[in-house]
């Protein structure tokens, strides 16, 4: 069983649409990462959370510690937002990130 | 913005020989990494680096691979005998303090390699 599970996989959206992006996970943890990695292969560390909420522009994130959840939201989605985007997370003893399988997002204009 | 530099960006290499891929970290950071990422599949972790040894490492990276940061600034992946299944794009990674302490992570741009 995979310690990260995301969903959707895949998503595609109409330009404006609101997005979420879902992350569960069965360990715990000391905190997780929101990554996005664009078609050429970069990875990007967009949030970083251990608790609540985190807002940058038109993206939030949100972590529930209780129910080992965490989610992303795009509002107001534009085709530059397409990506791959990554939900990682640091396991209590270790200093390594464990990833998720990602969930590939296009955005139609 | 810091950034972490890879070189080379894409290698092709024979099967059996050695490759070294090579990073530059941010300037100040303490903890780094390597991943890598097979065509189509997940990030998967390789090896962490603190204070001058392998702090961890996963069940990939056996005995065809190692690193080193010989001179304070560079570190290298080393992977002694190619095979075809270690094409794959491998990332370095850095951070400034110990990864649940607040700070974030950062990846350079990936180098792909492709065994053949």
């Amino acid at each position: 069983k995979n310690e990260v599970e995301q969903s959707p996989q895949n998503l595609t959206a109409q330009e404006g649409e609101f997005i979420t992006i879902n992350c569960s996970y069965s360990v715990g943890i000391s905190a997780l990462h929101w990554l996005q990695q664009h078609p050429g292969g970069g990875i990007v560390s967009l949030f970083m959370l251990s608790s609540g909420k985190k807002k940058h522009g038109r993206l939030i994130a949100t972590i529930n510690i209780q129910e080992k959840h965490s989610s992303l939201h795009i509002t107001a989605s534009h085709p530059r937002d397409s990506a791959v985007y990554i939900c990682a997370l640091y396991g209590g003893a270790t200093n390594k990130l464990i990833f998720g399988t990602g969930t590939l997002l296009a955005v139609q204009p | 913005e810091p950034e972490v530099t890879q070189t080379p960006s894409h290698q092709v290499t024979q099967m059996g020989q050695e490759v070294i891929l090579r990073c530059v970290p941010i300037s100040n950071h303490l903890y780094f990494y390597w991943y890598r990422q097979i065509l189509g599949q997940k990030v998967e972790f390789l090896v962490s680096f603190y204070n001058n040894e392998i702090s961890e490492k996963s069940e990939i990276f056996d005995d065809q691979f190692s690193v080193e940061r010989p001179d304070g600034s560079n570190f290298t992946l080393k992977i002694r005998s190619t095979k075809l299944e270690d094409s794959a794009m491998y990332f370095c990674a850095s951070i400034g303090t110990k990864a649940n302490s607040g700070n974030t992570i950062y990846f350079g741009e990936g180098s792909w390699l492709t065994v053949v």
